[in-house]
Parts: structure tokens; sequence; C-alpha cells
């Protein structure tokens, strides 16, 4: 049971916009502005995509973007590309012990 | 550029200590914050730790007891050892720069990652 819940998978066409949810409590997701994205093809590092919720870093295509309503933030990708089919987790600090939280990844495929 | 290489045995047998080492280059170790993070076969993230340059460190409370992270300014490295392993503890270790950075303050995230260790705990 991942801390910050993501939804398993999520799919679109190519030039489609999809969206990732990542909902966590107001310790976490909702008290701070602290969530980061990253992005991991298989047998490799994450990348990171988004940091601070919706800062893009240098690098980084416009086609991803970030976001936060309540306890929930969100990833978009738009413009979908095969090179996007990945996994994708949400990070986000947590005012607890435990500091850090990670959520338990979604899978993107490009149909 | 920062990059980060890591070295250690990627085979350790169950009961023994873990032992990593992340080297730094393209950059100083000072005044900066290092991160141990792994990941299970087939699995997601977990957040092992963090330590600041100076040797201040935050561990994850579920591995806190097993776990002592260290910083060497002279070599440019920091290291993570991990106690007593089960087969529990056979992941990919991957080091990081963050959570925390001094120099821009008020935010968190992890980047660069080294592409990552896979230790085997196994007899």
């Amino acid at each position: 049971q991942s801390a910050l819940t993501q939804p398993a998978s999520v799919s679109g066409s190519p030039g489609q916009s999809i969206t990732i949810s990542c909902t966590g409590t107001s310790s976490d997701v909702g008290g701070f502005n602290y969530v980061s994205w990253y992005q991991q093809h298989p047998g490799k590092a994450p990348k990171l995509m988004i940091s601070d919720v919706n800062n893009r870093p240098a690098g980084v295509s416009n086609r991803f973007s970030g976001s936060k309503s309540g306890n929930t933030a969100s990833l978009t990708i738009s413009g979908l590309q095969a090179e996007d089919e990945a996994e994708y987790y949400c990070s986000s600090y947590r005012r607890s012990n435990t500091l850090v939280v990670f959520g338990g990844g979604t899978k993107v495929t490009v149909l | 550029q920062v990059q980060l290489l890591e070295s250690g045995p990627r085979l350790v047998k169950p009961s023994e200590t873990l032992s990593l080492t992340c080297s730094v280059s393209g950059g100083s170790i000072s005044s900066k914050y290092w991160a141990w993070i792994r990941q299970p076969p087939g699995k997601g993230l977990e957040w092992i730790g963090y330590i600041y340059y100076s040797g201040s460190a935050n561990y994850n409370p579920s591995l806190e007891s097993r776990v002592t992270m260290s910083v060497d300014t002279s070599k440019n490295q920091f290291s993570l050892k991990l106690s007593s392993v089960t087969a529990a503890d056979t992941a990919v270790y991957y080091c990081a720069r963050g959570p925390l950075h001094i120099a821009t303050p008020g935010t968190w995230w992890f980047d660069p990652w080294r592409q990552g260790t896979l230790v085997t705990v196994s007899s």
C-alpha cells in the first residue's frame, strides 16, 4: 500500500492528452507545494519531470505540466507521443517522521 | 552537470550488511543533500533516507533501525549501510541529489538519479 494513490494505468492515442492523478492527504500533497513527478522507462533510472507541483526542469518537454487541487496532484501529458510510454511516479514531502512519500506508479500506454 | 556513480557488492548474504557508495562528479558534494531510494523488482519506489554533506541525516522510519548514511567530503562520496538484510531488501538501489536544495530554498525534488544498482540478498 503506497502512501500516495495513483491509478495503475492510463492510456491514450498519439496526439491526445492524458492526466495522471496522485492523491494524498493534508499532511503531504494538500499541505505543501512539494509534489514532484518522475518518468521511468524500463531498466532506467527515474527522471524528474515536474518539481514543486508545476515547475518544469530545463530540458523537459513543455507537453508535460503539473497542477494541484486540494489533496490531489495531477500530471498532464499533452500531444501524447510513443516515447511517453513509461511508468510515472509522484512524490511528496510529508509532515511526519516519514518525510518523503511516493505513489505506487502509473503505467502510461500509448495506443 | 552533476553525475553520480554507484559502487558496491551486487550480492549480499542474509543477515549481513549491504554497503553502497555513490561518487559525485561534476560538482562538489558540499552544501547539498543526497539521498538513497530503492525499488524492489517489479515494484514501486521507496525512500531510504537523505543526508546533508555535514552528516546530518533523516531516515525512513521503517528502515531507521538498520540504516546508516555517511558522507566523505574528501572523496566527494556518500554511502549507505543497511544491516541485517533479508530477501525483502533485494532491490535496485538508487542514489540521487535532494530532496532539499540550498541553492533554491523552498523546493523539494530528487535530481539527478544514478542508473541504479541491483543488490540481491541471497545465500
